[in-house]
């Protein structure tokens, strides 16, 4: 089944404790992307990467890292969780190309304390 | 900087009548798209329209484009109960990385 997986679903953590999430898809998409979701902001693009190696910040990268060493996973890295990165995370895949839609994995909620 | 602003925020409708929601944009775009989100799960991509085309259908779907306005709309045909949900338009840019970025969604409820 063709999906993007997201681990680990939910996280409970302190702050300044580092955290990584996980994202892998197994669709062999060239394109993929984080996004963190807050209530009445909708959607904000953190990173997103277009290949191996290649990243490129988003609209809300501070406090976060990404790597794309392997074209199926994603990681998101926070290096030093704070509260204000408390949030619902997406990672999502999509072929290159202008013309095709993204899949969303299952979202990971965050909490730092 | 977010795309995509939808219109209305919420939206509360009784099942069998139509929904619509209106999406405006900013900049110039290669296509838009429609996602449509459950509580607190992923999304969903419901429908993609190209720059080119001014309407598309897909199912009870039907989304229009007007370019010159920079707005969408997606119109639902007789809802149903099922249909609530958070819906989203996504704008890709031109000259952009072609990854769409979101707006803040209309939440849609649909009473039986």
């Amino acid at each position: 089944e063709a999906q993007v997986t997201q681990n680990p679903r939910y996280l409970i953590t302190v702050t300044g404790k580092k955290l990584t999430v996980t994202c892998s898809q197994n669709m062999n998409h060239e394109y993929m992307s984080w996004y963190r979701q807050d209530p009445g902001l909708g959607l904000r693009q953190i990173y997103y990467s277009m290949n191996v190696e290649v990243t490129d910040k988003g609209d809300v990268p501070e406090g976060y890292k990404v790597s794309r060493k392997e074209k199926r996973n994603f990681p998101l890295i926070l290096e030093s969780p704070s509260p204000n990165q408390t949030s619902l995370y997406f990672c999502a895949s999509r072929d290159s190309g202008v013309y095709y839609e993204q899949y969303f994995g299952p979202g990971t909620r965050l909490t730092v304390t | 900087s977010q795309q995509g602003e939808e219109d209305p925020q919420a939206l509360s409708i009784q099942e069998g009548e139509n929904a619509t929601m209106n999406c405006s944009y900013k900049t110039s775009i290669n296509n838009l798209q429609w996602y449509r989100q459950n509580s607190g799960r992923g999304l969903v991509h419901l429908i993609l329209i190209r720059s080119n085309e001014r309407e598309k259908h897909s199912g009870r779907l039907r989304v229009t484009l007007d370019t010159s306005k920079k707005s969408s709309s997606l119109l639902i045909t007789a809802s149903r109960a099922a249909d609530t949900a958070s819906y989203f338009c996504a704008t890709a840019s031109t000259g952009g990385s072609y990854i769409p970025t979101f707006g803040r969604g209309t939440s849609l409820i649909v009473h039986p």
